[in-house]
């Protein structure tokens, strides 16, 4: 199937601790990004990475971390965990070319105990 | 800087009925515009992406308009039927910042 994988699809984990989430697109996209979806379910651009380049970079923390070893794969991680780090986190990919939509993955959610 | 809201927050309907969300974005630069919808628990499934030089854009009983000058978008549900219950969110591809710019949502109940 053709689409964006994310894993894990739930993450429960203390305080402090460090992870990871992956991030994979077998679409043949150019350009792939990691989305914040928060209590109030709002969703939000936290970067963006074009053929492994870093496009956009929001005003995000940096203990966020995301990393592309190749266009095919985006993962993020977050070192010292925070409370306020509980959301959902959706990766998603499209074309460079603006006339392409956005495909999102499934999400994986993130609790911070 | 663009923004992207959605009303009304919640519907709650009975099956059958036709009905109309709406989307207002702020700036009418953008490349497109994308209806996807949510269920609980779940991730985004894309509906419909109207290019901004498009008018509308159907799907089965989904029917999206785009009045990009009034910075204005309406999805049409046509015969809601309870499977249709869900989150619908718009967003945009903003021209400025060619970044994909979502909005508030609005959460959708059909009842039998």
């Amino acid at each position: 199937d053709t689409a964006v994988s994310q894993t894990p699809k739930y993450l429960v984990t203390q305080m402090g601790n460090d992870k990871s989430i992956k991030c994979e697109q077998n679409l043949g996209h150019d350009t792939m990004y990691w989305y914040k979806q928060d209590s109030k379910k709002f969703l939000k651009i936290m970067f963006s990475y074009n053929n492994k380049e870093l496009i956009i970079n929001e005003t995000v923390p940096n203990r966020f971390s995301p990393k592309s070893p190749d266009k095919a794969h985006l993962n993020l991680h977050i070192n010292s965990l925070e409370l306020g780090d509980s959301a959902v986190y959706f990766c998603a990919s499209s074309q460079e070319f603006p006339n392409y939509g956005y495909t999102f993955g499934s999400g994986t959610r993130l609790t911070v105990v | 800087k663009q923004e992207v809201t959605q009303i009304p927050a919640a519907l709650s309907v009975p099956e059958g009925e036709n009905l109309v969300l709406n989307c207002s974005f702020t700036d009418s630069a953008i490349y497109n515009l994308q209806w996807f919808r949510q269920d609980p628990g779940k991730g985004l499934t894309s509906l419909l992406l109207i290019q901004s030089s498009q008018r509308e854009q159907t799907s089965g009983r989904l029917n999206a308009s785009l009045d990009k000058s009034s910075g204005r978008s309406t999805l049409y549900i046509a015969a809601s039927q309870p499977g249709d219950s869900a989150t619908y969110l718009c967003a945009v591809r903003d021209r400025n910042t060619d970044k994909l710019i979502f909005g508030t949502g609005t959460r959708l109940q059909v009842f039998p």
